[in-house]
């Protein structure tokens, strides 16, 4: 199957400062990539998503960016919060979110 | 808006007895996910269900899991007999028939097998 891993697996930042989190695919037909949040003992949840047609969408306080060369996604969250402390999982699908192929997840403790 | 809801939420058995997991997806939700997430890893597509249909099961180890949603709506998973390596949180997930947005995830419910 596709080949969706993180960089780095333990990020910790400062509250207030802005994180990034960093994904690569290996799979060059995919088209949809996903965002989701993962807060302990619960299901994941939906950050943002994007299209292969798109470089960058930007959310409330994050940011998605694409790199379809170096097939490289990122999710950068401005002004992180104690709340924001939780696994982060990328996904990436050939045909939407039907059938989405998550990474090993990243897990962000941000320091108050 | 109720959430999806699934049950229970913890389940500890011996090996080669059966567990089921129900799941209620979100009102109005065609599609339905059933999920494996192993320890320290992202979740894995086991079965998706359109309406009462399962139109993506690959990943379905059919010897011992088992799946259904009779109505549309509700839908169980089983397991029978189950082994160690079945240790997971299974996760049920909805999204609406059409969408390639978001899926709402329930909180899981977490299989530990002795």
């Amino acid at each position: 199957g596709e080949s969706v891993g993180l960089h780095l697996p333990t990020l910790s930042v400062q509250e207030g400062d802005n994180s990034i989190i960093n994904c690569a695919y290996s799979n060059s037909a995919s088209d949809y990539f996903i965002w989701y949040k993962q807060e302990s003992g619960k299901g994941p949840q939906f950050i943002i998503d994007i299209r292969s047609n798109m470089d960058k969408r930007q959310g409330q306080r994050v940011t998605v960016l694409l790199n379809k060369t170096v097939k490289h996604l990122s999710l950068q969250i401005a002004a992180t919060q104690p709340g924001d402390s939780a696994v982060y999982f990328c996904a990436e699908s050939e045909t939407g979110a039907n059938n989405l192929f998550f990474g090993t997840g990243t897990r962000l403790t941000v320091i108050p | 808006e109720a959430g999806v809801v699934q049950s229970p939420r913890y389940k500890i058995i011996e090996k080669k007895q059966p567990v089921a997991f129900w799941c209620n997806p979100i009102s109005g939700h065609n599609t339905l996910y059933w999920y494996l997430q192993n320890l320290g890893q992202g979740p894995e597509l086991l079965i998706r269900y359109e309406n009462e249909e399962a139109v993506d099961d690959s990943q379905l180890p059919k010897d011992r899991f088992s799946a259904e949603r009779l109505k549309g709506v509700d839908s169980t998973l089983k397991i029978q007999p189950a082994e160690l390596g079945d240790s997971a949180v299974y996760l049920c997930a909805s999204s609406p028939q059409g969408t390639s947005g978001e899926l709402f995830f329930g909180e899981g419910s977490r299989l530990t097998v002795l």
